[in-house]
């Protein structure tokens, strides 16, 4: 089982440009969730999609936005680049949206680095 | 809104000793899970322990114990016996049916293992 992968692992990208995250999800998963790590903090939520659907969304500009494919890959989508979008993105599956008791996988994450 | 918060930017420990990471949170909510992370230099983030709210027995995974005092809302994590491959961010991270199961972290402890 290759778990979560996500790619790419580091990209780099200018102020103003637009950029896509790719997300695997651990086989049997369903469910895909984005977090937001900047440096020297937590994560923090971005959306959820389940179903092809996003779910719930945190408190992020839609700038940010998403997409889940039939076999429930995900892409996270970034318009319109700004100095601190720079974190490191990762992504998390789990089976199920509503299950309390659900355990969510992480991927390794993508660096990305804005300039 | 729920938050999290570990007051302990970064702790020390001595290999083969016992240390313990502080985590509160806050809610209004009675239905939820607690869980610790460990996010190693590799980046992916670990589950390390997960406390169901209306369970009272604290839970443990070897060498892995917490102290979850719901009343005073904090839970704290517990490593015994620390090796040098425990040295890595912990996350403290909350969840609740109304998040629709995403996680709410702290911002994390640095821990160190000295050998």
């Amino acid at each position: 089982d290759a778990g979560v992968t996500q790619s790419p692992t580091h990209l780099i990208k200018t102020r103003g440009q637009q950029v896509t995250l790719r997300c695997s999800p651990k086989s049997g998963h369903d469910t895909v969730s984005w977090y937001q790590q900047a440096l020297g903090q937590g994560p923090q939520f971005i959306f959820q999609y389940y179903e092809e659907e996003e779910r719930q969304r945190g408190n992020f500009p839609d700038r940010f936005s998403g997409h889940q494919f039939p076999n429930y890959s995900s892409e996270l989508n970034v318009n319109a680049l700004l100095l601190g979008d720079s974190a490191l993105y990762l992504c998390a599956s789990s089976f199920g949206t509503l299950t309390l008791n659900t355990e969510a996988f992480f991927g390794q994450g993508t660096r990305l680095t804005v300039v | 809104a729920q938050t999290v918060t570990q007051s302990q930017p970064e702790m020390s420990v001595q290999e083969a000793e016992t240390v313990t990471l502080s985590c509160t949170y806050d809610t209004s909510e009675s239905d939820y899970y607690l869980f610790w992370y460990k996010q190693p230099p590799s980046r992916q983030m670990i589950l390390v322990i997960r406390q169901e709210a209306y369970k009272q027995q604290n839970a443990t995974e070897n060498r892995f114990s917490v102290n979850f005092q719901k009343a005073a809302k904090s839970f704290s994590l517990k490593i015994s016996d620390s090796q040098l491959g425990d040295a890595a961010m912990y996350f403290c991270a909350y969840k609740n049916r109304g998040s629709q199961g995403n996680l709410i972290f702290g911002k994390g402890t640095k821990l160190s293992v000295k050998p």
